[in-house]
């Protein structure tokens, strides 16, 4: 059972370059998610998608685009990269939620410096 | 808004010693709570979970409980061991704030190290 895979595992970009965060999920859930987590922060929500087609921005999404053109896969953009954005990256997923108590599935994170 | 707070680390513990890690919460509705463990160089795990007041969640000999008036659900393990040493995430889902989104909010996270 692969669960949620996110690709790359590290990154080095420059300034200003552009790249996508890749995130698949074979487990057929609608939702899905993209969190940073920065030392000491815990995990901060970028973007989320209640199914293909739909997304919405999350706590923290300035800097970064998603789109979801299928249920499996919810790849984060970052357009001009920034030191700021230097961070792990995890992708989630999970059930529709029925009263709130749907655990989320983590991929292993993609983890991503900015120099 | 919806908050976690929980109790600043590290934790440093010998094997075999009582583990207790504090979280609190702040909520809008009735939140399901969640207990997530990070071990080094991976994503998070659910480690147990409690949907309505007064629910114990329990898994691999950890246990807490969810305190309604104390807004509490503190992890706790009678005896850990070298392998328990992780990340410990508290994390909340309220819908009442969040929608049918299922969204979480975590607390900063809790090091624990283990010794032999």
């Amino acid at each position: 059972n692969a669960g949620v895979t996110q690709t790359p595992k590290f990154r080095i970009l420059k300034i200003g370059q552009s790249m996508t965060l890749q995130c698949t999920q074979d487990m057929n859930h609608n939702y899905m998610y993209w969190y940073r987590q920065d030392p000491g922060m815990g995990l901060k929500l970028i973007y989320y998608s209640v199914g293909a087609g739909i997304t919405d921005k999350g706590e923290v999404p300035n800097g970064y685009n998603v789109s979801r053109s299928t249920t499996e896969d919810f790849p984060l953009r970052l357009e001009l990269a920034a030191p700021s954005q230097t961070s792990v990256y995890f992708c989630a997923s999970s059930y529709p939620v029925t009263g709130g108590n749907q655990p989320q599935h983590f991929g292993d994170g993609t983890r991503l410096s900015i120099l | 808004g919806n908050s976690v707070t929980q109790m600043e680390g590290p934790v440093t513990l010998s094997e075999e010693a009582f583990l207790t890690i504090n979280c609190t919460y702040t909520a809008t509705g009735y939140p399901s709570l969640f207990w997530y463990v990070q071990y080094p160089g991976e994503g998070l795990q659910l480690l147990l979970k409690a949907t309505k007041a007064d629910d114990k969640g329990s898994n691999k000999g950890f246990e807490a409980t969810y305190r309604k008036e104390t807004t509490s659900f503190h992890l706790e393990k009678g005896s850990v061991q070298v392998s328990d040493s992780a990340v410990y995430f508290c994390a909340l889902s309220d819908p009442l704030e969040g929608g049918a989104t299922n969204k979480l909010i975590f607390g900063t996270g809790t090091l624990l190290a283990v010794q032999p």
